[in-house]
Protein backbone atom coordinates (compact mmCIF):
# COMPACT_ATOMS: atom_id res chain seq x y z
CA UNK A 1 0.00 0.00 0.00
CA UNK A 2 1.62 2.96 -1.45
CA UNK A 3 -0.37 5.55 1.02
CA UNK A 4 -1.84 7.70 -2.22
CA UNK A 5 -5.68 7.24 -2.33
CA UNK A 6 -8.32 8.11 -5.34
CA UNK A 7 -12.22 8.43 -5.88
CA UNK A 8 -13.91 7.33 -6.63
CA UNK A 9 -12.61 4.29 -7.84
CA UNK A 10 -15.53 3.80 -10.47
CA UNK A 11 -17.55 6.00 -12.48
CA UNK A 12 -19.48 6.27 -15.26
CA UNK A 13 -20.86 9.10 -17.69
CA UNK A 14 -21.79 10.22 -20.71
CA UNK A 15 -20.18 12.13 -23.69
CA UNK A 16 -20.41 15.51 -23.03
CA UNK A 17 -20.48 15.54 -19.39
CA UNK A 18 -17.47 16.87 -17.25
CA UNK A 19 -16.09 14.73 -14.88
CA UNK A 20 -13.26 15.29 -11.50
CA UNK A 21 -11.27 12.69 -10.32
CA UNK A 22 -9.48 12.96 -6.68
CA UNK A 23 -6.18 12.53 -5.40
CA UNK A 24 -4.88 12.81 -1.97
CA UNK A 25 -1.16 12.48 -1.84
CA UNK A 26 1.27 10.02 0.34
CA UNK A 27 2.42 11.93 3.57
CA UNK A 28 5.06 14.24 2.81
CA UNK A 29 5.11 14.26 -0.78
CA UNK A 30 4.77 17.38 -2.63
CA UNK A 31 4.20 16.53 -6.14
CA UNK A 32 1.41 14.83 -8.29
CA UNK A 33 1.44 13.30 -11.73
CA UNK A 34 -1.55 11.76 -13.45
CA UNK A 35 -1.67 9.06 -16.00
CA UNK A 36 -4.48 8.02 -17.96
CA UNK A 37 -4.55 3.97 -18.98
CA UNK A 38 -6.88 2.61 -21.56
CA UNK A 39 -7.49 -0.98 -21.54
CA UNK A 40 -4.46 -3.38 -22.54
CA UNK A 41 -2.38 -0.44 -22.90
CA UNK A 42 0.88 1.40 -21.01
CA UNK A 43 -0.49 4.39 -18.44
CA UNK A 44 0.17 7.61 -20.26
CA UNK A 45 1.39 10.76 -19.00
CA UNK A 46 -0.98 13.27 -18.85
CA UNK A 47 0.80 16.11 -16.76
CA UNK A 48 2.16 17.35 -13.49
CA UNK A 49 2.04 19.19 -10.66
CA UNK A 50 4.32 21.16 -8.28
CA UNK A 51 3.32 24.30 -5.58
CA UNK A 52 -0.38 24.24 -7.16
CA UNK A 53 1.14 24.99 -10.62
CA UNK A 54 1.38 22.59 -13.81
CA UNK A 55 5.55 21.47 -14.15
CA UNK A 56 4.98 19.15 -17.03
CA UNK A 57 2.28 17.80 -19.57
CA UNK A 58 1.78 15.14 -22.19
CA UNK A 59 -0.17 14.97 -25.20
CA UNK A 60 -3.04 15.48 -24.04
CA UNK A 61 -5.61 18.36 -25.17
CA UNK A 62 -6.74 21.55 -22.74
CA UNK A 63 -9.64 20.06 -22.07
CA UNK A 64 -7.83 17.90 -19.70
CA UNK A 65 -6.93 20.14 -16.48
CA UNK A 66 -5.54 19.75 -12.57
CA UNK A 67 -5.14 21.42 -9.65
CA UNK A 68 -2.98 20.94 -6.76
CA UNK A 69 -3.94 22.20 -3.35
CA UNK A 70 -2.21 23.95 -0.20
CA UNK A 71 -1.79 20.18 1.08
CA UNK A 72 -0.67 18.58 -1.88
CA UNK A 73 -3.88 16.59 -2.71
CA UNK A 74 -4.87 17.08 -6.29
CA UNK A 75 -7.54 17.11 -8.47
CA UNK A 76 -7.92 15.95 -12.39
CA UNK A 77 -11.08 17.52 -14.38
CA UNK A 78 -11.86 16.55 -17.73
CA UNK A 79 -14.82 18.53 -19.95
CA UNK A 80 -16.66 17.56 -22.89
CA UNK A 81 -15.63 14.01 -22.04
CA UNK A 82 -15.48 11.94 -25.27
CA UNK A 83 -16.00 7.64 -25.88
CA UNK A 84 -12.00 7.29 -25.88
CA UNK A 85 -11.54 9.16 -22.32
CA UNK A 86 -12.91 5.59 -20.83
CA UNK A 87 -9.64 4.28 -18.92
CA UNK A 88 -8.14 3.67 -15.65
CA UNK A 89 -6.71 7.10 -14.22
CA UNK A 90 -3.65 7.03 -11.97
CA UNK A 91 -2.89 9.31 -10.01
CA UNK A 92 1.37 9.04 -8.55
CA UNK A 93 2.80 10.98 -5.62
CA UNK A 94 6.73 11.96 -5.31
CA UNK A 95 9.01 14.38 -3.52
CA UNK A 96 9.80 16.93 -6.32
CA UNK A 97 13.53 16.40 -7.52
CA UNK A 98 13.46 13.27 -5.34
CA UNK A 99 17.07 11.35 -4.88
CA UNK A 100 15.42 7.77 -6.55
CA UNK A 101 12.63 9.29 -9.06
CA UNK A 102 10.41 6.44 -7.66
CA UNK A 103 6.70 7.39 -8.41
CA UNK A 104 3.87 6.21 -5.57
CA UNK A 105 0.89 5.21 -7.49
CA UNK A 106 -2.93 4.84 -6.50
CA UNK A 107 -5.36 2.38 -7.18
CA UNK A 108 -7.08 4.25 -9.99
CA UNK A 109 -10.37 5.87 -10.98
CA UNK A 110 -12.02 3.77 -13.83
CA UNK A 111 -13.88 5.98 -16.00
CA UNK A 112 -16.60 4.53 -18.27
CA UNK A 113 -18.20 6.97 -20.62
CA UNK A 114 -21.11 5.97 -22.25
CA UNK B 1 13.53 9.17 -23.57
CA UNK B 2 14.60 5.89 -25.07
CA UNK B 3 12.22 3.43 -26.26
CA UNK B 4 12.63 0.09 -24.96
CA UNK B 5 12.10 -2.67 -26.13
CA UNK B 6 10.01 -6.36 -23.81
CA UNK B 7 9.00 -9.46 -25.08
CA UNK B 8 4.97 -9.52 -25.24
CA UNK B 9 4.75 -12.57 -21.96
CA UNK B 10 6.70 -14.91 -19.84
CA UNK B 11 5.69 -17.75 -18.16
CA UNK B 12 8.31 -18.83 -14.85
CA UNK B 13 7.71 -21.92 -12.61
CA UNK B 14 6.82 -20.98 -9.15
CA UNK B 15 10.06 -21.07 -6.95
CA UNK B 16 12.56 -20.58 -9.96
CA UNK B 17 14.11 -17.33 -10.86
CA UNK B 18 12.12 -15.02 -13.31
CA UNK B 19 14.71 -13.45 -16.07
CA UNK B 20 12.69 -10.20 -17.42
CA UNK B 21 14.71 -9.03 -20.82
CA UNK B 22 14.69 -5.23 -21.52
CA UNK B 23 16.56 -3.94 -24.72
CA UNK B 24 17.27 -0.09 -24.81
CA UNK B 25 19.76 0.51 -27.21
CA UNK B 26 19.65 4.27 -27.81
CA UNK B 27 19.51 4.75 -24.28
CA UNK B 28 21.70 8.21 -23.56
CA UNK B 29 24.25 8.35 -20.64
CA UNK B 30 21.96 10.21 -18.01
CA UNK B 31 19.25 8.10 -18.83
CA UNK B 32 18.60 5.73 -16.08
CA UNK B 33 16.79 2.20 -16.33
CA UNK B 34 13.39 1.62 -14.26
CA UNK B 35 11.38 -1.15 -13.60
CA UNK B 36 7.96 -1.18 -12.22
CA UNK B 37 4.95 -3.37 -12.27
CA UNK B 38 1.36 -3.70 -11.92
CA UNK B 39 -0.62 -6.13 -10.67
CA UNK B 40 -3.95 -6.78 -12.36
CA UNK B 41 -6.88 -3.55 -11.41
CA UNK B 42 -3.67 -2.02 -9.42
CA UNK B 43 -1.66 0.93 -9.83
CA UNK B 44 2.07 0.43 -11.25
CA UNK B 45 4.29 -0.70 -8.44
CA UNK B 46 8.08 0.63 -8.01
CA UNK B 47 10.56 -2.21 -8.62
CA UNK B 48 13.72 -0.75 -8.92
CA UNK B 49 15.95 1.17 -10.69
CA UNK B 50 20.07 1.75 -11.92
CA UNK B 51 22.18 4.01 -14.14
CA UNK B 52 25.16 1.86 -15.24
CA UNK B 53 26.22 -0.54 -12.21
CA UNK B 54 23.60 -3.47 -10.92
CA UNK B 55 21.46 -3.31 -8.21
CA UNK B 56 19.84 -5.74 -5.96
CA UNK B 57 17.11 -4.47 -3.33
CA UNK B 58 14.85 -6.54 -1.16
CA UNK B 59 12.28 -7.53 -4.46
CA UNK B 60 14.58 -8.03 -7.39
CA UNK B 61 17.96 -7.27 -8.88
CA UNK B 62 18.94 -5.33 -12.36
CA UNK B 63 21.37 -6.71 -14.55
CA UNK B 64 22.88 -3.73 -16.98
CA UNK B 65 25.17 -4.65 -19.38
CA UNK B 66 28.26 -2.76 -20.20
CA UNK B 67 27.11 -0.87 -23.07
CA UNK B 68 23.77 -0.37 -21.41
CA UNK B 69 21.85 -1.46 -24.47
CA UNK B 70 20.03 -3.69 -22.43
CA UNK B 71 19.21 -5.08 -19.19
CA UNK B 72 17.56 -8.31 -16.70
CA UNK B 73 15.59 -8.05 -14.12
CA UNK B 74 15.51 -11.10 -11.78
CA UNK B 75 13.42 -11.96 -9.77
CA UNK B 76 15.24 -14.70 -7.85
CA UNK B 77 12.40 -16.85 -6.29
CA UNK B 78 9.01 -16.15 -8.10
CA UNK B 79 5.94 -16.99 -6.20
CA UNK B 80 2.23 -16.77 -7.99
CA UNK B 81 1.82 -12.90 -6.36
CA UNK B 82 4.83 -11.83 -8.81
CA UNK B 83 2.35 -12.45 -11.67
CA UNK B 84 2.15 -8.96 -13.23
CA UNK B 85 2.88 -6.88 -15.93
CA UNK B 86 6.22 -5.99 -15.93
CA UNK B 87 7.46 -2.48 -17.43
CA UNK B 88 10.86 -1.58 -18.40
CA UNK B 89 11.58 2.18 -18.53
CA UNK B 90 13.93 4.42 -19.66
CA UNK B 91 13.94 7.81 -17.37
CA UNK B 92 15.96 11.35 -17.82
CA UNK B 93 14.90 13.41 -15.01
CA UNK B 94 13.84 16.84 -16.69
CA UNK B 95 16.36 18.79 -15.01
CA UNK B 96 14.44 22.45 -15.55
CA UNK B 97 11.48 21.11 -14.94
CA UNK B 98 11.52 18.30 -12.82
CA UNK B 99 9.10 16.52 -14.33
CA UNK B 100 8.62 12.96 -13.82
CA UNK B 101 7.30 11.99 -17.30
CA UNK B 102 7.65 8.32 -17.54
CA UNK B 103 7.14 7.03 -20.70
CA UNK B 104 5.10 3.09 -20.33
CA UNK B 105 5.28 0.71 -22.96
CA UNK B 106 2.99 -2.33 -22.87
CA UNK B 107 5.55 -4.24 -20.78
CA UNK B 108 5.94 -8.13 -20.17
CA UNK B 109 3.04 -9.72 -18.76
CA UNK B 110 4.59 -12.46 -16.61
CA UNK B 111 2.58 -15.66 -15.32
CA UNK B 112 3.99 -17.67 -12.72
CA UNK B 113 3.22 -21.08 -12.56
CA UNK B 114 2.59 -23.44 -10.07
Amino acid sequence: ETGVTQSPTHLIKTRGQQVTLRCSSQSGHNTVSWYQQALGQGPQFIFQYYREEENGRGNFPPRFSGLQFPNYSSELNVNALELDDSALYLCASSLYMGSTGELFFGEGSRLTVL
Amino acid sequence: DAKTTQPTSMDCAEGRAANLPCNHSTISGNEYVYWYRQIHSQGPQYIIHGLKNNETNEMASLIITEDRKSSTLILPHATLRDTAVYYCIAFRLDSGAGSYQLTFGKGTKLSVIP
